[in-house]
């Protein structure tokens, strides 16, 4: 069966440290993978999206990067935190010529 | 901002009550979704709609989209306390692999 994990499941971070969020996609190949935040009580920002290993296209300028270094595996990375990377961070897989986001647990990301 | 709009930004209504909201998107779509969150988890899809098609069912729930005014409506009739939620659409733009979602709807639905 087709599973999505993600890890850490909450993350305390003083400002200026490194961020390494991971997301691993089970029983499926070559899927599409997506990184959203949310903001406390608010919609989800489009992060990073990516069609294929070492494929990965932007969509917010910020402190934030992703990777895809395996088929199935997506990593959201930062190098110095900030305040503003507070937030909710859920990874979303889909399988290519599908419509349907299925999305991981997420990770919650405290900044201070 | 690509970002949808949804209204109302909070609801709350009591069990047995139908739940209407409504999602606003900008650009051209092939489909739209909703997709619940309970809080603090990872969002699930209810349903999909795609652009040819005007209104779609799925037990309780009812989808319409009117592509000519970019909106889309999810009622969800005889509401229960399991329906607390908060509520999502989201657009997949038409030649992009994105998926664009709105702010949300925060049911709560009184027993």
């Amino acid at each position: 069966s087709q599973t999505i994990h993600q890890w850490p499941a909450t993350l305390v971070q003083p400002v200026g440290s490194p961020l390494s969020l991971e997301c691993t996609v089970e029983g499926t190949s070559n899927p599409n993978l997506y990184w959203y935040r949310q903001a406390a009580g608010r919609g989800l920002q489009l992060l990073f999206y990516s069609v294929g290993i070492g494929q990965i296209s932007s969509e917010v300028p910020q402190n934030l990067s992703a990777s895809r270094p395996q088929d199935r595996q997506f990593i959201l990375s930062s190098k110095k935190l900030l305040l503003s990377d507070s937030g909710f961070y859920l990874c979303a897989w889909r399988t290519s010529g599908a419509n349907v986001l299925t999305f991981g647990a997420g990770s919650r990301l405290t900044v201070l | 901002s690509q970002q949808g709009e949804e209204d109302p930004q909070a609801l709350s209504i009591q069990e047995g009550e139908n739940a209407t909201m409504n999602c606003s998107y900008k650009t051209s779509i092939n489909n739209l979704q909703w997709y619940r969150q309970n809080s603090g988890r990872g969002l699930v899809h209810l349903i999909l709609i795609r652009s040819n098609e005007r209104e779609k069912h799925s037990g309780r729930l009812r989808v319409t989209l009117d592509t000519s005014k970019k909106s889309s409506s999810l009622l969800i009739t005889a509401s229960r306390a399991a329906d607390t939620a908060s509520y999502f659409c989201a657009t997949d733009l038409s030649g992009t692999y994105k998926y664009i979602f709105g702010t949300g709807t925060r049911l709560k639905v009184l027993a």
